[in-house]
Formats: structure tokens, sequence, C-alpha cells
């Protein structure tokens, strides 16, 4: 089945270390995207991708790093510079030529930072 | 993109329609409407979305007024598992070549009650 595959579900992390959160489809999709959940809250957007090796800053882009080597990947490393890194993360692609307006969300990453 | 506002929570029984309104009085003429819904600790899922004229798809319908400055999704016959944070989100449908970000604000929690 197609679809978006983020792991791992939930990671717990020190204070001070990075973390990777792994997002890959397998809808031949070309744009992807990270979004930011915290509790009660809609989502935030922190990254998105329109094609290999290129990606922009969404709006909470600080203290968070991606890399697009491959189509169908698009990581994120939340580094030691987000002061607030405990929240639910959100991968999403999205066709770009004749976009409708959906997107396709994975189930998500919970990450606590202890 | 056009700010929309929401109901913070509804309730709706079972078997019943469920009507979830959404204000966008600041709309542009090329702004579109988008619904998406997030079932507790999933991501989003895409319902419907319109420009001028209603829409009726398998999972729901949407409803726009003529002035377009508020729409009403309705979901004829409300179940459990519809209990959802539902988003309303006002954005142009993006040309090709651009990736498309849609803001998702807090949305209306809607609980269907058995």
């Amino acid at each position: 089945d197609g679809g978006i595959t983020q792991s791992p579900k939930y990671l717990f992390r020190k204070e001070g270390q990075n973390v990777t959160l792994s997002c890959e489809q397998n809808l031949n999709h070309d744009a992807m995207y990270w979004y930011r959940q915290d509790p009660g809250q809609g989502l935030r957007l922190i990254y998105y991708s329109q094609i290999v090796n290129d990606f922009q800053k969404g709006d909470i882009a600080e203290g968070y790093s991606v890399s697009r080597e491959k189509k169908e990947s698009f990581p994120l490393t939340v580094t030691s510079a987000q002061k607030n890194p405990t929240a639910f993360y959100l991968c999403a692609s999205s066709l770009l030529r004749d976009f409708t307006g959906e997107l396709f969300f994975g189930e998500g990453s919970r990450l606590t930072v202890l | 993109d056009a700010k929309t506002t929401q109901p913070p929570s509804m309730d709706c029984a079972e078997g019943r329609a469920a009507n979830l309104p959404c204000n966008h009085s600041t709309i542009s003429g090329n702004e579109y409407v988008y619904w998406y819904r997030q079932i507790h600790s999933q991501g989003p899922q895409y319902i419907i979305h319109g420009l001028k004229n209603n829409e009726t798809n398998e999972m729901a319908s949407l409803i726009i007024t003529e002035d377009r400055k508020s729409s009403t999704l309705i979901l004829p016959h409300a179940t459990l598992r519809d209990t959802a944070v539902y988003y309303c989100i006002v954005s142009v449908l993006i040309s090709s070549g651009s990736a498309r970000q849609l803001t998702f604000g807090s949305g209306t929690q809607l609980t269907v009650l058995p």
C-alpha cells in the first residue's frame, strides 16, 4: 500500500541530544513537509521540500535541520538548539504539479525530552 | 492566506448530521476552502475542498455561502469514528512548481455521542 511511514512512533531523549526522525513515502510525491504539533494546538510548519536537494524553512525552523537526498525520504533532525523539543511531529507529502490541496500525512512521531 | 474562525468544540448524536461551521470573512476570490480532520494522535486526513460551488464526496458535503464568507462541513450520518478535530483552512491553490503550505489552526473538536 502506498503511504507515508514515520519512525519511531515514540522517542525519549535526554536534554542536549540531537534526535533524527525518519519520514519515508512511496507515493512518488515531489513535495514533503514537516509539521510540529503541541497539545491542544494546530500544526506549525517546520520545513518543506519541493525537489531533491532543495528545502525551505517554514514558520518555526530554528533548532531543526532537514535533508532531501532522495525523493522518498525527508528526515528531520531536532538539534540541541531547539529550546522546547517535546512535541508531536508530523510528516506529510503532496503532489507538486496538479496539486489539489490534499496533503498525505504519516502517523506521527511523539518526542519527549527528559 | 485568509484567517478562519471555528467554534472550539461541538457535540453531535450518533446517526445525526454533524454541521461544522467556519467563518472566513476576509477570503479572496482565488482562495479555496479546505477541510481536514485529525483523529486523536494521528496525522490529519483530507476531507474535501471547494471554491464557490457546493461540493460532495463519499465523506462529506461542503456548503459555501454565496458571498463565500462562511462555509459548513456536513457529515450526513455521524458515527463514533467521526470524533476528531476538524480544521477549516483557506488558501490559494498553488500553481505548478511551488509547494503549498496549508495553515492548520486549532480547529473544532467534534464529539459524536452514542
